[in-house]
C-alpha cells in the first residue's frame, strides 16, 4: 500500500513558540491532503484540506491564521502551530489522497503528538 | 453533508466471542465507505472498505462489514474475538475519491479473558 511519512512522531514545545509538522507521501503524488486533530479518546476532527499549489480550505472554527498549511508539492504538506498555547496539545494526523479516480482510499501519517508546555 | 454515526462508544466482548460493531451513514449519495482501526498513540489501519462493488466486504485481520442500503448500514462484524483485537474502531465516509473523509465517534473494544 501506499506509504504517508509524518514528521515528528512527537515534539514538546514551549508556549509562544512555532511548531512545523510535516506529511510527506513517499511512492505516490497526492493531490489532495488532509489535516486531522484528535484530542485523547475521541474521534478525528477534519481541521482543512489542502490542494497542491492552492490555499487550504478550512473547516468552520478552525483558525487559519494560527494552523498554516502549505501543500507546495504533490509529495509534502505541512501545517504550522504558530504560538502554541498548551490548549494546542494534541495529535494531529495527516492523510492524503492520490489523483482522483486512482483509488478511493486515503493513506494516513502515524501521526504527531504535540505538547506545549 | 455527509456523516457517520457510531453506535457504542464501548463495547466489550469475550475472547472467542462475535464481535459487532455498528456503524449508519447518511450521504446525499453512493457513498464509500471505511472502518479503521487504531492502536494507543499510533495512526490509522485500514480494515476494510466498500466502494459500490459487493455489498459484504472482507477486511484484514478476520473482520467484515456488510452494506447494507436500505438500512444506511455498515456494521463490522468478527466471528471470533482475539485479544489483539483490542482498539479503537472508527467508522468513516467520504463521498468521492477527492473529497474530505468523514469520521464516526469511534467505538472503543475490550477483549475479556
Amino acid at each position: 500500500g501506499a506509504v504517508v511519512s509524518q514528521h515528528p512522531s512527537w515534539v514538546i514545545c514551549k508556549s509562544g513558540t512555532s511548531v512545523k509538522i510535516e506529511c510527506r507521501s513517499l511512492d505516490f503524488q497526492a493531490t489532495t491532503m488532509f489535516w486531522y486533530r484528535q484530542f485523547p479518546k475521541q474521534s478525528l476532527m477534519l481541521m482543512a484540506t489542502s490542494n497542491e499549489g492552492s490555499k487550504a480550505t478550512y473547516e468552520q472554527g478552525v483558525e487559519k491564521d494560527k494552523f498554516l498549511i502549505n501543500h507546495a508539492s504533490l509529495t509534502l504538506s505541512t501545517l504550522t502551530v504558530t504560538s502554541a498555547h498548551p490548549e494546542d496539545s494534541s495529535f494531529y494526523i495527516c492523510s492524503a489522497s492520490p489523483k482522483p479516480g486512482r483509488t478511493t482510499e486515503a493513506f494516513f501519517g502515524q501521526g504527531t503528538r504535540l505538547t506545549v508546555v | 453533508a455527509q456523516s457517520v454515526t457510531q453506535l457504542g462508544s464501548h463495547v466489550s466482548v469475550s475472547e472467542g466471542a462475535l464481535v459487532l460493531l455498528r456503524c449508519n451513514y447518511s450521504s446525499s449519495v453512493p457513498p464509500y465507505l471505511f472502518w479503521y482501526v487504531q492502536y494507543p498513540n499510533q495512526g490509522l489501519q485500514l480494515l476494510l472498505k466498500y466502494t459500490s462493488a459487493a455489498t459484504l466486504v472482507k477486511g484484514i485481520n478476520g473482520f467484515e462489514a456488510e452494506f447494507k442500503k436500505s438500512e444506511t448500514s455498515f456494521h463490522l462484524t468478527k466471528p471470533s474475538a482475539h485479544m489483539s483485537d483490542a482498539a479503537e474502531y472508527f467508522c468513516a465516509v467520504r463521498d468521492s475519491s477527492a473529497s474530505k473523509i468523514i469520521f464516526g465517534s469511534g467505538t472503543r473494544l475490550s477483549i475479556r479473558p
